[in-house]
């Protein structure tokens, strides 16, 4: 079964530096999200992307964060100058259909830990 | 705020015994998800049941919804050492999902 799979599984970044989580998703999709888990908390919406555009983002999405799709296969999330309070593991999902008012399931990653010292 | 909040937090049963986990929502919603997420990996879609629906089955998975109360529940049947895992509803106003806490549920064999 097709997968979306994220990449590192594991990244530790000092605080201030960048960093690019990158996402495969699933081939025939065409709506991509990332979300976020701080240790212990809820899942969190970051950000949804349609057609090389933002459909939605949440207020954790500040200007520290972007996101790409730079080529047909890859989706990034780029934290421009990271702080303490991103450590949290980061998870891509993707859709074939739209899930507007969740009416379509998302596809989800196995996430990358992200640890900032 | 959508969020859908599922109780118990933890829940612990012998294998071949029933969970159920439920779940409630703050305002009204067109659908509602269910997710399982095992420890170290991502969310696993299980389940999606729309408003006009008030069951559904997949397998051993049974899930009810009460609009009027704003719940739902997941029913595991049988269960098996390998349905240890937190369990999340999930709810959308938009194209975001939104997750309660979710309920960590450990089968012992």
């Amino acid at each position: 079964e097709p997968e979306v799979t994220q990449t590192p599984s594991h990244q530790v970044t000092q605080m201030g530096q960048e960093v690019i989580l990158r996402c495969v998703p699933i081939s025939n999709h065409l709506y991509f999200y990332w979300y976020r888990q701080i240790l212990g908390q809820k899942v969190e919406f970051l950000v949804s992307f349609y057609n090389n555009e933002i459909s939605e983002k949440s207020e954790i999405f500040d200007d520290q964060f972007s996101v790409e799709r730079p080529d047909g296969s890859n989706f990034t999330l780029k934290i421009r100058s990271t702080k303490l309070e991103d450590s949290a593991m980061y998870f891509c999902a993707s859709g074939r259909d739209s899930s507007y008012r969740g009416n379509q399931p998302q596809h989800f990653g196995d996430g990358t830990r992200l640890s900032i010292l | 705020s959508q969020q859908g909040e599922e109780d118990p937090q933890a829940l612990s049963i012998q294998e071949g015994e029933n969970a159920t986990m439920n779940c409630s929502y703050k305002t009204s919603i067109n659908n509602l998800q269910w997710y399982r997420q095992n420890s170290g990996r991502g969310l696993v879609h299980l389940i999606l049941i729309r408003s006009n629906e008030r069951e559904k089955h997949s397998g051993r998975l049974r899930v009810t919804l009460d609009t009027s109360k704003k719940s739902s529940s997941l029913l595991i049947t049988a269960s098996r050492a390998a349905d240890t895992a937190s369990y999340f509803c999930a709810t959308a106003g938009s194209y975001q999902l939104t997750f309660g806490k979710g309920t960590k549920l450990s089968v012992i064999p």
